[in-house]
């Protein structure tokens, strides 16, 4: 069974940190995803990566930044936290262009 | 380009009731569907797919779907619904040309569960 791992359920950091969010995947596979969900906003896609080094932005991808050296391993970065980053933070990933995607527990994190 | 509506935002049911979630879509070619479940503090999980075939489609826990061309629907249906069924809910729908990579997802209906 695939399992996405987000390295932690729940994080608190101070505005203008830098904050990393890490998901590894055991599954090989090629595609993943980092989303943020806000109440009655849904999942909104940030960046995505259909391969090693390679990385698309998504719908939001201001104050942010990716990055994935390993094809299991795609980091999400906030360069220097807000309050407004405030959000559950989701990571997903997905074998091929129309397969379903696997999903991580999230992180929820919390900007002060 | 692609769209998902869940038009209910919370839906709300007694144990053992039927029930019914809506999802319409938009796409121009053939959807692949999706069902996904979230639970409190949890990510989403994989309910059930549509790619092809047969248009009633059995899922896990109990749930279906049925892929309706002609209405660009494809709602989840549960005949008995149990407190567990509690969740968060979402649609979405991926391209079955181009290889489109990212599925688009509808904002979710809430499930509420009185006993």
């Amino acid at each position: 069974d695939v399992k996405v791992t987000q390295s932690s359920r729940y994080l608190v950091k101070r505005t203008g940190e830098k904050v990393f969010l890490e998901c590894v995947q055991d599954m090989d596979h090629e595609n993943m995803f980092w989303y943020r969900q806000d109440p009655g906003l849904g999942l909104r896609l940030i960046y995505f990566s259909y391969d090693v080094k390679m990385k698309e932005k998504g719908d939001i991808p201001e104050g942010y930044s990716v990055s994935r050296e390993k094809k299991e391993r795609f980091s999400l970065i906030l360069e220097s936290a807000s309050t407004n980053q405030t959000s559950m933070y989701l990571c997903a990933s997905k074998k091929g262009s129309n397969q379903p995607q696997h999903f991580g527990d999230g992180t929820r994190l919390s900007i002060l | 380009a692609q769209s998902v509506t869940q038009p209910d935002i919370h839906i709300t049911v007694s144990e053992g009731a039927s029930l019914e979630l809506r999802c319409n879509y938009s796409y121009g070619a053939t959807p692949y569907l999706f069902w996904y479940v979230q639970s409190p503090g949890q990510g989403l999980q994989l309910l059930l797919k549509y790619f092809s075939g047969d248009t009633l489609v059995q899922g896990i826990k109990g749930f279906e779907a049925e892929f309706k061309r002609s209405q660009s629907s494809f709602n989840l249906r549960k005949p008995s619904v149990h407190w567990s069924d509690a969740a968060e809910y979402f649609c979405a729908v991926g391209g079955a040309s181009g290889g489109s990579y990212i599925p688009t997802f509808g904002r979710g209906t809430s499930l509420i569960v009185h006993p």
